[in-house]
């Protein structure tokens, strides 16, 4: 199965800054079925991300992702305050679908 | 708006089965796949299966060895996922997902936490 290993583990920023999230994966992932998902605190994940990088219905702009093959980034141009979370990106053009191990990004 | 709505949270013993539901609103639930995820407490996602809700085509992981299955009810719009032979590691959050067009999961349910514990 596809590995994939996010970095950093944890992003410390501040509101306004930009923030750049980083996924990793064990081999090239099929036709870039690459999506980010944010999770806030006892919430579940929301898709942000789908294709590496296209957006979701009704995600801001100020989020976009890119990268093909074997990495992928996530942006976040300028921080909002909720959008402090965790961060996974996940493939699913290989069975079994996995997930990074997420980013916690905060305060 | 498409919405899953999942059942309550369960405690059970180890070697129990448990059954969570979700039931599926807002758009036709035959033209969808359904799949399962777990978060164990500190861990990351875990993908556990899928239902084609109009053929009722399944995959499961292997890592599960034959402990889950997956069925759907499609008079009432709802998924189940049953997972058998319990231990204290599968205490997790579980999560329906609705798999859009993209093929990524566009609609999550709310969760249900499972506890075993003897």
């Amino acid at each position: 199965e596809i590995v994939l290993t996010q970095s950093p583990g944890t992003l410390s920023l501040s509101p306004g800054e930009r923030a750049t999230l980083s996924c990793r994966a064990s081999q090239s992932v099929s036709s870039s079925y690459l999506a980010w998902y944010q999770q806030r605190p006892g919430q579940a994940p929301r898709l942000l991300i789908y294709g590496a990088s296209s957006r979701a219905t009704g995600i801001p702009d100020r989020f976009s992702g890119s990268g093909s093959g074997t990495d992928f980034t996530l942006t976040i141009s300028r921080l909002e305050p909720e959008d402090f979370a965790v961060y996974y990106c996940q493939q699913y053009g290989s069975s079994p679908p996995t997930f990074g191990q997420g980013t916690r990004l905060e305060i | 708006q498409v919405q899953l709505v999942q059942s309550g949270a369960e405690v059970k013993k180890p070697g129990a089965s448990v059954k969570v539901s979700c039931k599926a609103s807002g758009y036709t639930f035959t033209s969808y796949t359904i799949h399962w995820v777990r978060q164990a407490p500190g861990q990351r996602l875990e993908w556990m299966g899928w239902i084609n809700g109009g053929n009722d085509n399944t995959k499961y992981s292997q890592n599960f060895q034959g402990r889950v299955t997956i069925t759907r009810d499609t008079s009432a719009s709802t998924a189940y996922m049953d997972l058998s032979s319990l231990r204290s590691e599968d205490t997790a959050v579980y999560y329906c997902a609705r798999q859009g067009f993209s093929g990524s999961y566009s609609d999550w349910g709310q969760g249900t936490l499972v506890t075993v514990s003897s």
